[in-house]
């Protein structure tokens, strides 16, 4: 499929270590956070999420962390694999008001190395 | 079917016709959304559905741009007199809920080049 991934930041890792992805959210006023997974030709997949009460959520083999005072979310893989190759957006909203439209981020493309 | 089931898959229009997207979401799903995804960037909110009500089309770029779920189900995205900046994939999410928008299911989208 075509590569989505064309002019977005990205970042390459060798299979089994740890990968860390970024994201600078823009409203101060969001209080929930998502990190979706985008393959080739497929649409965005949940990964995980976190509230803004939170400042770090895990799940299997991911981990995000939240920063209100900088803004700054962080998607962190463990023991990345290549199956972990895709584009990965961080979402907000704000469950106070239109909580059912998300803002996304640009993207990271992820490379898994074998 | 098991997920939002979006056709057609790839779509390539003349600039100046007209194009209608369909989407299927799942079962018994509340809540649609339609997204706007240019190449190399996240994807842009576009309207929302609650059953068939129509309760934001802020995102429509233009009075070029409708959409309809007229029974609560399938909806329909419409773009009239297509332009070449429409070039974009188009996704349909639903949702069991009409909260936060954790159990989004994205369809794989449909492709539309203007040319």
């Amino acid at each position: 499929g075509e590569n989505v991934g064309l002019h977005l930041p990205t970042l390459s890792v060798q299979e089994g270590d740890n990968s860390i992805i970024n994201c600078a959210y823009s409203n101060s006023a969001s209080d929930y956070f998502i990190w979706y997974k985008q393959e080739s030709g497929k649409g965005p997949q949940f990964i995980i999420d976190i509230r803004s009460n939170m400042d770090k959520r895990q799940g299997q083999r991911v981990t995000v962390l939240l920063n209100k005072t900088v803004k700054h979310l962080s998607l962190q893989i463990a023991a990345t694999q290549p199956g972990d190759s895709a584009v990965y957006f961080c979402a907000e909203t704000n469950s106070g008001g239109s909580n059912y439209k998300l803002t996304f981020g640009k993207g990271t493309l992820l490379t898994v190395n074998p | 079917g098991a997920g939002v089931s979006q056709s057609p898959r790839y779509k390539v229009a003349k600039r100046g016709q007209d194009v209608a997207l369909r989407c299927d979401p799942i079962s018994g799903h509340v809540s649609l959304f339609w997204y706007q995804q240019a190449l190399g960037q996240g994807p842009e909110f576009l309207t929302y559905f609650q059953n068939e009500a129509q309760l934001d089309k802020s995102g429509l770029p233009s009075d070029r741009f409708f959409a309809e779920r007229p029974e609560g189900s399938v909806s329909t995205l419409k773009i009239q007199r297509t332009q070449q900046e429409d070039s974009a994939v188009y996704l349909c999410a639903s949702s069991p809920s009409t909260g936060p928008t954790t159990e989004a299911f994205f369809g794989q989208g449909t492709r539309l080049t203007v040319v």
